[in-house]
């Protein structure tokens, strides 16, 4: 149990274009979901806290605008990199958590690499 | 706030040996401390996590951490290494007082290699 997708793992994109990340709770209902950035050889860097059906909570320094998180349902929450640049290549990892329960449940990461 | 810190970049052991992963942290209540492994171009695997009773916690994979309050640490132990445990190991860490805002702390990860 607890399984977490992510769509796609791989994306490559031009300069300026906009790329959107999926990522779903297979087998439970997330309360909440959890968007990270990280960059090789690094921690992961927390973006923002999404509930359902709320918008989601930004760490400092993130663009909102630039990073749009959709958490429509209880098992699928979207990130869409808006007018992307080179610098936001990144591996991009989501992960959820249920109600009551410390832990979070990690996706496999996207890979998005803007040319 | 809420910090964590693993002091060692890199450790690596010999297959058959003992391991240990250090992970010390902060928090201004009491800790939800967690341990996750993270191979190559993959996200995450959740190991065990602490958040009350034993302090010995055993998880995943033959691995186990002992929450030691008085020296605020959580140290990720498995008494015989295998090849295949060579990947990054994320310690972290939630305020068990924070209420709804679930915010996770990461640790920088440690590198652990294991050499046949």
């Amino acid at each position: 149990g607890a399984v977490v997708s992510q769509h796609p793992s791989w994306v490559i994109c031009k300069s300026g274009t906009s790329v959107k990340i999926e990522c779903r709770s297979l087998d439970f209902q997330a309360t909440t979901m959890f968007w990270y950035r990280q960059f090789p050889k690094q921690s992961l860097m927390l973006m923002a806290t999404s509930n359902e059906g709320s918008k989601a909570t930004y760490e400092q320094g993130v663009e909102k605008d630039k990073f749009l998180i959709n958490h429509a349902s209880l098992t699928l929450s979207t990130l869409t990199v808006t007018s992307a640049h080179p610098e936001d290549s990144s591996f991009y990892i989501c992960s959820a958590s249920r109600e009551g329960l410390g832990e979070q449940f990690f996706g496999p990461g996207t890979r998005l690499t803007v040319l | 706030a809420q910090s964590v810190a693993q002091p060692e970049d890199q450790v690596n052991v010999a297959e058959g040996n003992p391991l240990t992963v250090k992970c010390t942290y902060s928090v201004s209540g009491n800790p939800y401390l967690f341990w996750y492994v993270q191979y190559p171009n993959r996200g995450l695997q959740f190991l065990l996590k602490y958040i009350t009773g034993d302090n010995l916690v055993k998880g995943s994979y033959g691995f186990e951490a002992e929450f030691n309050k008085s020296q605020t640490s959580f140290h990720l132990k498995k008494p015989s290494a295998l090849v295949s445990d060579s990947a990054l190991y994320f310690c972290a860490v939630r305020d068990i007082g924070s209420g709804g805002y679930q915010k996770v702390t990461f640790g920088i990860g440690t590198k652990l290699q294991v050499i046949p």
